[in-house]
């Protein structure tokens, strides 16, 4: 069965550079989450989309944006990198249209994403 | 969402059935129960998910109470590839909730030889 593909897996960063992280949703899948799990942390919400809008927000720094676009693919967004925002980053995402208990999401392997 | 409090670790041997209780004092009457588990490095996976008395499927059984305060999560004959963290989430899954999984301290299961 298809699952969530997240590009790149891994990405190493300079200090105050920019960043773009990409979800590929489960087809048919309408909804995408994105989670931040930073090192011995638990996943944090940080973004959601549904049909292409913004959902909900979490604790997404204001250097972060996010979009998803007409395929329902989402990105990520993040300029000016600090030293703290290396972690895995996840995806989430699932078919909330057909009433699909949104919280049973499908998650993908994550991008872990390194700031140097 | 209701707030959750989880053991932070567990040990179990290998055939062993492992229990996970979850309480939940304040789960509100449209609250759902869901489990999911996250091995190191990978991204956490839907594992159940219940409202009230006893939900299995081929992974686990969900137990809970009449008074929904506390639910738990069993794990029958676990091998080591069950040693992960099991994290319990309670909230609204239908209707105007946004669905965002809010995780707090999960469990970390060790399975031991």
């Amino acid at each position: 069965a298809a699952g969530v593909i997240q590009s790149p897996r891994h990405l190493i960063k300079e200090k105050r550079e920019t960043a773009t992280l990409k979800c590929y949703p489960i087809p048919r899948h309408d909804t995408v989450y994105w989670y931040q799990q930073g090192p011995g942390q638990d996943p944090q919400f940080l973004i959601s989309f549904y049909e292409k809008m913004q959902s909900d927000k979490g604790s997404i720094p204001d250097r972060f944006s996010a979009q998803q676009f007409s395929d329902y693919h989402s990105e990520l967004n993040m300029s000016s990198l600090e030293l703290g925002d290396s972690a895995l980053y996840f995806c989430a995402s699932n078919e909330r249209n057909l009433g699909q208990g949104i919280y049973e999401q499908y998650f993908g392997p994550g991008t872990r994403l390194t700031v140097t | 969402l209701a707030k959750t409090t989880q053991p932070i670790s567990m040990d179990s041997y290998e055939g062993q059935e492992v229990n996970i209780t979850c309480s939940h004092n304040n789960i509100a009457t449209n609250d759902y129960i869901t489990w999911y588990q996250q091995f190191p490095s990978q991204g956490p996976r839907f594992i159940i998910q219940g409202y009230k008395t006893k939900v299995t499927n081929e992974v686990a059984s969900l137990f809970i109470p009449a008074d929904r305060k506390s639910s738990t999560l069993s794990l029958p004959r676990v091998s080591l590839s069950d040693t992960a963290v099991y994290y319990c989430l309670v909230g609204d899954g239908y209707g105007g909730s946004q669905g965002n999984l809010i995780f707090g301290k999960g469990t970390k299961l060790s399975v031991k030889p």
